[in-house]
Order: structure tokens, then C-alpha cells, then sequence
């Protein structure tokens, strides 16, 4: 039973360029969450999409957005980076949409180093 | 603003020991709290808790709920060196601009042989 799958893993980039990650949600989820951690901190909450439509939205300027495909997929865009975007960039996935209480459960993330 | 406090930041104990890790909670439309353990990506789940004063168990970790004083406590007991990581506690609401899952700072745990 394949879980939630990240790429890359790691990144590098630097200030000014655009970066798109990608997420593959675990078998038989169909609503993914992207979260931003720095180090030392939590996750904090970005977005969270649901039949591939943004249902909910953190505290994120647009220069963030994303995107779900048919297959549940998704992607999360960063444009104009900035180097506070530095951090891991974990998704979790989850079943039932934002009215759900299903646990959700998370990849390994993608490391994004900004220079 | 909703938030999730836990308690210590940082714990070192010997291998042996018992351990209490402490979460707090100021969240509107409370739904769910849960435990995830970090280690060097992936959190991982261990518990959700949506009812007051009912334990959940599996193997040495334990946790609790209470709502009325709105915290919630994580045990585990005989710790061994691969319970070494960082432990999120996260409360899970209707939604609002902090999204549906909010966490707190984790506390990391350090056990030694």
C-alpha cells in the first residue's frame, strides 16, 4: 500500500525563480494539504484541495498556488522566490474533503533551499 | 488567533524512563486532536482523540483528552533510543485561516542509552 509519495526531494533555488512540487496522495485518499515547515517550527497550513478545487486556504500570499488532477495528484507553485521560502514542504493527504475527520497522513517532503 | 502550545520544547531522559509531553490548545470549532512523531521527515501518526477521558493505547505511548480544560497529555513508558525524535501535537477544526489542522512547535525528545 504505497503512501504519500514527494519529488523532488530536495531542491535548491535561488531568489526570483518559480518552483513546482509535486505530491502523490496515499492509495485511496482523495483530498491533499500542503504544509510549510521551517526549522524548529510546526507544520503551517497552505492550502488543502478537494475534487481539484482549493477548498481551503492558510495565512499564504498568492505568490503561492497549486493545482489537483483527476488522479488526486498535485502540485504546489512558488513564484518570485524569496528566501524566507526556505523550508521542508510537506503534503498529506487525506479522505472526505475539509468536513472530514479522517487523520491525515504525510510524505517525507521536499527540502527547498533558497540562495 | 487559534493556537497549540506544547510543553517542554525539549526533554532529554536515559533509557528506562517514563515521559509526559503536554499540549495545549486554543482553537474555535474544535473537532479533533492528534499526535504525530517526526523523525527526520514524515510525521507520523499515532493518535487522534475527539472525546474527553478516553485513553487510546498502542504499546508503550498513551494519550488522553480534556476538553474542559482544552490540553491533552502524551505518556510513554520504558522509552527506548528509537523513541529519540520530535513528537507535533496537532488540533484539527471547521476550517478558518489557519487551516484545519493546526500545530504546535513540537517537542523534542532525546533518549540516551
Amino acid at each position: 500500500d504505497a503512501g504519500v509519495t514527494q519529488s523532488p526531494t530536495h531542491l535548491i533555488k535561488t531568489r526570483g525563480q518559480q518552483v513546482t512540487l509535486r505530491c502523490s496522495p496515499k492509495s485511496g485518499h482523495d483530498t491533499v494539504s500542503w504544509y510549510q515547515q521551517a526549522l524548529g517550527q510546526g507544520p503551517q497550513f497552505i492550502f488543502q484541495y478537494y475534487e481539484e478545487e482549493e477548498r481551503q486556504r492558510g495565512n499564504f500570499p498568492d505568490r503561492f498556488s497549486g493545482h489537483q488532477f483527476p488522479n488526486y495528484s498535485s502540485e504546489l507553485n512558488v513564484n518570485a522566490l524569496l528566501l524566507g521560502d526556505s523550508a521542508l514542504y510537506l503534503c498529506a493527504s487525506s479522505l472526505g474533503g475539509r468536513n472530514s475527520n479522517q487523520p491525515q497522513h504525510f510524505g517525507d517532503g521536499t527540502r527547498l533551499s533558497i540562495l | 488567533e487559534d493556537k497549540v502550545v506544547q510543553s517542554p520544547l525539549s526533554l532529554v531522559v536515559h533509557e528506562g524512563d517514563t515521559v509526559t509531553l503536554n499540549c495545549s490548545y486554543e482553537v474555535t470549532n474544535f473537532r479533533s486532536l492528534l499526535w504525530y512523531k517526526q523523525e527526520k521527515k514524515a510525521p507520523t501518526f499515532l493518535f487522534m482523540l475527539t472525546s474527553s477521558g478516553i485513553e487510546k493505547k498502542s504499546g508503550r505511548l498513551s494519550s488522553i483528552l480534556d476538553k474542559k480544560e482544552l490540553f491533552s497529555i502524551l505518556n510513554i513508558t520504558a522509552t527506548q533510543t528509537g523513541d529519540s525524535a520530535v513528537y507535533l501535537c496537532a488540533v484539527g477544526n471547521y476550517g478558518g485561516s489557519q487551516g484545519n489542522l493546526i500545530f504546535g512547535k513540537g517537542t523534542k525528545l532525546s533518549v540516551k542509552p
